[in-house]
């Protein structure tokens, strides 16, 4: 069973353009962080949360946690080509031990 | 901080043979690893969880006799797959937590190993 549902799956803009992605689930979670990975490299983590209505910025990238922590979503304002990549969000449940990931949300920002 | 580091970053092998990839912690200890396998453009698919000092907890579907953990320190963990074959072929990513003064769920990935069985 698929814990984090990440959309859209796919997602191809224009640079300058802005952009949102959704991680949600029907799970409460203790933290959620977001990564970014590109081709032939790991993940890289950009942000975690942890507090229910949280608000993170990162320059460009805004990231909110959902007032029951269940949800999670990440704004890019004015998406460059450099922002392309694939996005994962991953959850960790309160005594899990271990992240959930999200489906990923591959990003082509064109120039 | 928190960097990790696997290696190789890519092999080549023969079907039947087995292969040996390190993940490493090199600025901090790491009691947990994970390690994870990834097809492309597809998300993280979690593989086992890596215990300094016990055994290995491995997900489901996933053959522990087949793919050998080993969590020997609190700075290396080593996936061995053995008697690869070509459907072994993939990405595979290892990753630590750092609970120095940090969250403590966060994960931090090493670079990740290439894997070809031909």
């Amino acid at each position: 069973t698929q814990l984090l549902e990440q959309s859209p799956q796919f997602l191809s803009i224009q640079e300058g353009e802005n952009l949102t992605v959704y991680c949600n689930s029907s799970s409460v979670f203790s933290s959620l962080q977001w990564y970014r990975q590109e081709p032939g490299e790991g993940p890289v983590l950009l942000v975690t949360v942890v507090t229910g209505g949280e608000v993170k910025k990162l320059k460009r990238l805004t990231f909110q946690f959902g007032d029951a922590r269940k949800d999670s979503s990440l704004h890019i304002t004015a998406a460059q080509p450099g922002d392309t990549g694939l996005y994962l969000c991953a959850g960790v449940e309160t005594n899990a031990g271990k992240s959930t990931f999200g489906d990923g949300t591959t990003l082509t920002v064109k120039p | 901080g928190a960097v990790v580091s696997q290696h190789p970053s890519w092999v080549i092998c023969k079907s039947g043979t087995s292969v040996k990839i390190e993940c490493r912690s090199l600025d901090f200890q790491a009691t947990t690893m994970f390690w994870y396998r990834q097809f492309p453009k597809q998300s993280l698919m979690l593989m086992a969880t890596s215990n300094e000092g016990s055994k290995a907890t491995y997900e489901q579907g996933v053959e522990k006799d087949k793919f050998l953990i080993n969590h020997a320190s609190l700075t290396l963990s080593t996936l061995t797959v053995t008697s690869a074959h070509p459907e072994d072929s993939s990405f595979y990513i290892c990753s630590a937590r750092d609970l120095r003064g940090r969250q403590g769920d966060e994960q931090f990935f090493g670079p990740g190993t290439r894997l070809t069985v031909l």
